[in-house]
């Protein structure tokens, strides 16, 4: 069955130092979203991509945030300069044609320790 | 805006007891509701959903959730818990299309020999 796949399962970094999170979608999928959740806390909406574009974001997503398609395939998001406060788990999620209420597969998680 | 709230961020029952995980959510707009269950070291993965027309779902593992429009409510409930139901239970609302989804802080789920 095709999953949604995520490297690193486990990041750690120094602050102020750049991280990438890189996945793979599901292969036919057209929309991917990024979502983090702080330890103890809810799971929360970062940015979804469509069509080589930001489609939307949250007030999370600030400029330290990027993501990209680099190709057919991976979907990252980047954090240019890390804060301790970034310490979360990172998911991928993928989604195919935009439906009501289309279901949205989740990848294992990249968890991002910041020291 | 929408938001979720799951009461008792964690419930404990013997195994073949009933399993409640309370879901009450706030959307302007009509919701499209889900659930899903993360397994230690796993993704998110859906167990039922809430688009249009019946309201009681059936899911995987033999779950189940209604809608109640009037109580805004999405409960989920299994009639037998089994020791493989222990998870990180995840309530969530989205507007529908591919707007993000909108969760609740999760209930665990322990399920007592």
């Amino acid at each position: 069955e095709p999953e949604v796949t995520q490297t690193p399962s486990h990041q750690v970094t120094q602050m102020g130092q750049e991280v990438i999170l890189r996945c793979v979608p599901i292969s036919n999928h057209l929309y991917f979203y990024w979502y983090r959740q702080i330890l103890g806390q809810k799971v929360e909406f970062l940015v979804s991509f469509y069509n080589n574009e930001i489609s939307e974001k949250s007030e999370i997503f600030d400029d330290q945030f990027s993501v990209e398609r680099p190709d057919g395939s991976n979907f990252t998001l980047k954090i240019r300069s890390t804060k301790l406060e970034d310490s979360a788990m990172y998911f991928c999620a993928s989604s195919a044609l935009a439906s009501a209420g289309n279901e949205q597969f989740f990848g294992p998680g990249t968890r991002l320790t910041v020291l | 805006a929408q938001s979720v709230t799951q009461l008792g961020s964690h419930v404990s029952v013997s195994e073949g007891a009933l399993v409640l995980l309370r879901c009450n959510y706030s959307s302007s707009v009509p919701p499209y509701l889900f659930w899903y269950v993360q397994y230690p070291n796993q993704g998110l993965q859906l167990l039922l959903k809430y688009t249009t027309g019946a309201t009681l779902v059936k899911g995987i593992n033999g779950f189940e959730a209604e809608f109640k429009k009037s109580e805004t409510s999405f409960h989920l409930t299994k009639p037998s818990a089994h020791m493989s139901d222990a998870a990180e239970y995840f309530c969530a609302v989205t507007k529908g299309g591919n707007t993000p989804l909108v969760f609740g802080k999760g209930t665990r789920l322990s399920v007592i020999a």
